[in-house]
């Protein structure tokens, strides 16, 4: 069985400075991952992804993610935090040698950028 | 311009009244899918179709009902027997399994469901 645990439900930083959002992952196989982030009242847009490729994934906005195997985590990163990326992001994973097509989200990280 | 289409954006339903929920993909994707969002918490799989013609209930499939009768339209219905159903639906779509897409989905805009 497949799982995620995004371990902060909000973080807040302030514009200018590193955003991190914690990612940990639990599947039996090699996983595919992905953050998807989304705006209040809007749908679910694709960060980026890890697909057994290198294993340090850059994304749109200036994001990137780092897979570590030893630590089944999936942390979200970025150098330098804007007003615009204020927004619920949420880890997903897709074992699909178990799962076939199916993913299973986190409960989302709640970002808010301070000016 | 490929996408997919939630309709309506907002919809208002009362008690005991059924309603569906129309999502539509121009992405030529095989398979479909209908999550549930509730406030602070992640998405939840309603139902899910790999194919034409063939869905199969996902983690919280009670008091809905779907249908996959072409590639392109996948609606949701509400109906009575789902106990509290406001809440934001999305649908999303993918390739199929086994073209290497690694299961990354694509979302609608959502519609929000609210019973009066």
């Amino acid at each position: 069985a497949q799982s995620v645990t995004q371990l902060d439900s909000h973080v807040s930083v302030s514009e200018g400075t590193p955003v991190l959002l914690r990612c940990n992952y639990s599947s039996s196989y090699s996983p595919s991952l992905f953050w998807y982030v989304q705006h209040p009242n809007k749908g679910l847009q694709l960060l980026l992804k890890y697909t057994s490729a290198a294993t340090l994934v850059k994304g749109i906005n200036g994001f990137e993610a780092e897979f570590k195997k030893s630590e089944t985590s999936f942390h979200l990163t970025k150098p330098s935090a804007h007003m615009s990326d204020a927004a619920e992001y949420f880890c997903v994973v897709s074992d699909q040698e178990t799962s076939g097509s199916r993913l299973t989200f986190g409960e989302g990280t709640q970002l808010t950028v301070n000016p | 311009d490929g996408g997919i289409t939630q309709s309506p954006k907002y919809l208002f339903r009362k008690e005991g009244q059924n309603v569906t929920l129309s999502c539509e993909q121009n992405l030529n994707h095989d398979a479909m899918y209908w999550y549930r969002q509730d406030p602070g918490q992640g998405l939840r799989l309603i139902y899910y179709s790999q194919i034409v013609n063939d869905f199969q209930k996902g983690d919280i499939a009670e008091g809905y009902s779907v249908s996959r009768e072409k590639k392109e339209s996948f609606p949701l219905t509400v109906t009575s027997a789902q106990k509290n159903p406001t809440a934001f639906y999305l649908c999303a779509s993918s390739v199929a399994r086994g073209y290497g897409s690694y299961n990354e989905q694509f979302f609608g805009p959502g519609t929000r469901l609210t019973v009066l």
